[in-house]
């Protein structure tokens, strides 16, 4: 069974920086698809980022050139680098995971929530 | 990017109704096209992939139909446990898309 479990969420202020993390275990993250999704309070769902196995990575326009997504092998863990941060960023912040090509996702994680305020 | 108009954004309805929810995409996405419950304060939960794939485990009184620009749920027999929020996402290209969500309520 594939679980994730996100962590590094909190305060931070505008212009700041935090790095998410996203501990797998049932999968191996440096060979699989892992996707980023956001959901700012009382809003809907936002996809943010995502990285393939072969390690491409692609982002959403709105935090295209402030967000890094990368892959830890030895943690078999996910992170996202997040940079420039604005008040808009302010969510929880899901990983999921998928177990085929079909699926955008089948396993998720609990979220940590990102608060950008001053 | 493909954009997603989903609608209706708000639904009332009473357990036993059948209901429809549509998603427009902007451009074609063949069948790449998946549809999420989500409850509050927990994730969202597949139901439907690829358009008309039903999601293992996931009750038969869901089902996805469409392809190309417009696709739909339609949810058979309402059952207590479904009202929620609804969220159609388009993964054709490499920018996923959600539409703005659906909220399913209680007549």
């Amino acid at each position: 069974e594939v679980q994730l479990v996100e962590s590094g969420g909190g305060l931070i202020q505008p212009g700041g920086s935090l790095r998410l993390s996203c501990a797998a275990s049932g999968l191996i993250v440096n060979s699989n698809y892992i996707t980023w999704v956001r959901q700012a309070p009382g809003k809907g769902l936002e996809w943010v980022s995502v990285i393939y196995s072969d390690g491409k990575t692609y982002y959403a326009d709105s935090v295209r050139g402030r967000f890094t997504i990368s892959r830890d092998k030895s943690e078999n863990t996910l992170y996202l680098q997040m940079s420039s941060l604005r008040a808009e960023d302010t969510a929880v912040y899901y990983c999921a995971s998928r177990r085929s090509q079909l699926l955008p996702f089948d396993s998720w994680g609990q979220g940590t929530l990102v608060t950008v305020s001053s | 990017d493909v954009q997603m108009t989903q609608f209706p954004s708000t639904l009332s309805a009473s357990v036993g109704d059948r209901v429809t929810i549509t998603c427009r995409a902007s451009q074609s996405i063949s069948t790449w096209l998946a549809w999420c419950q989500q409850k509050p304060g927990t994730a969202p939960k597949l139901l439907i992939y690829k358009a008309s794939n039903l999601e293992s485990g996931v009750p038969s009184r869901f089902s996805g139909s469409g392809s190309g620009t417009e696709f739909t749920l339609t949810i058979n027999s309402l059952q207590p446990d479904d009202f929620a929020t609804y969220y159609c996402l388009q993964y054709n290209t490499y920018s996923y898309t959600f539409g703005q969500g659906t909220k399913l309520e209680i007549k």
